[in-house]
C-alpha cells in the first residue's frame, strides 16, 4: 500500500519570501503521479502542480516548483515570492494506475504581511 | 461552467436521519469518487466508480451507499446518521488511463455535513 507523509503540520512565512513544504512517499510502483493540492479556507481543492514519476525534470508552475527525488521518494513543493493568497492547507498526493489518490495529512501554510 | 458540482454545500441534520448528497461532473470522465475529510482535515477515499461500476470500497459502514445512475453522476446516501459522520464530503472525477491525463482528479466544492 502507498503511504504519503507530510512531516510539517504547520509552517509560516512572510510575504515575498520563499518556503518549502516537504513530502515523502512509499511505493513499490515504478510509474506513478504526484500532486500538490491547495485547500484555502473556501475548502475547494485546487491542483497546484503535478509530476510524472518517469519524468526527471522537475515540474514548475509560475511561483510553484517541485524538487522530485525519485530514489529518495521525496517530492517537496517550493513557493517563491509568497503571497497572502497562498495561505491554505497544502496536501501532497500520490496515484498510480487505477488506484485512487492517497493524501498526506497536510501542511497548514500561513503567509503573513 | 462548473466541472464537478455537489449539492447541497451545507447539510445540517439530526442523528438517525437519512440524507443524500448529489454529485455531477460535466467533464466526460469515466471515474468518480467520494472522499471524506474529517475534523483534522485528513482526506480519505470512501468509494470509486468506473463507468457506473463500483471498483473501490474502502472500510466504510454499510450505512453509506453510493449510487451511480450514469457516468456523470455519483450520489451518496447515508442512513441512520451518527455524530461521527460529521465531516466534509468531496466528490471527484477523473479519466483513467488516458495518455497525459496524469489520472488527475477534479474535485467538487465539498459538502459540509453536520449531525446534531
Amino acid at each position: 500500500a502507498q503511504t504519503v507523509t507530510q512531516s510539517q503540520p504547520e509552517m509560516s512565512v512572510q510575504e515575498a519570501e520563499t518556503v518549502t513544504l516537504s513530502c515523502t512517499y512509499d511505493t513499490s510502483e515504478s510509474n506513478y503521479y504526484l500532486f500538490w493540492y491547495k485547500q484555502p479556507p473556501s475548502r475547494q481543492m485546487i491542483l497546484v502542480i503535478r509530476q510524472e514519476a518517469y519524468k526527471q525534470q522537475n515540474a514548475t508552475e509560475n511561483r510553484f516548483s517541485v524538487n522530485f527525488q525519485k530514489a529518495a521518494k521525496s517530492f517537496s513543493l517550493k513557493i517563491s515570492d509568497s503571497q497572502l493568497g497562498d495561505t491554505a492547507m497544502y496536501f501532497c498526493a500520490f496515484v498510480s494506475g487505477y488506484s485512487t489518490l492517497t493524501f498526506g495529512k497536510g501542511t497548514m501554510l500561513l503567509v503573513s504581511p | 461552467d462548473t466541472a464537478v458540482s455537489q449539492t447541497p454545500k451545507y447539510l445540517v441534520t439530526q442523528m438517525g436521519n437519512d440524507k443524500s448528497i448529489k454529485c455531477e461532473q460535466n467533464l466526460g470522465h469515466d471515474t468518480m469518487y467520494w472522499y471524506k475529510q474529517d475534523s483534522k482535515k485528513f482526506l480519505k477515499i470512501m468509494f470509486s466508480y468506473n463507468n457506473k461500476e463500483l471498483i473501490i470500497n474502502e472500510t466504510v459502514p454499510n450505512r453509506f451507499s453510493p449510487k451511480s445512475p450514469d457516468k456523470a453522476h455519483l450520489n451518496l446516501h447515508i442512513n441512520s446518521l451518527e455524530l461521527g459522520d460529521s465531516a466534509v464530503y468531496f466528490c471527484a472525477s477523473s479519466q483513467i488511463g488516458e495518455p497525459n491525463s496524469y489520472n488527475e482528479q477534479f474535485f467538487g466544492p465539498g459538502t459540509r455535513l453536520t449531525v446534531l
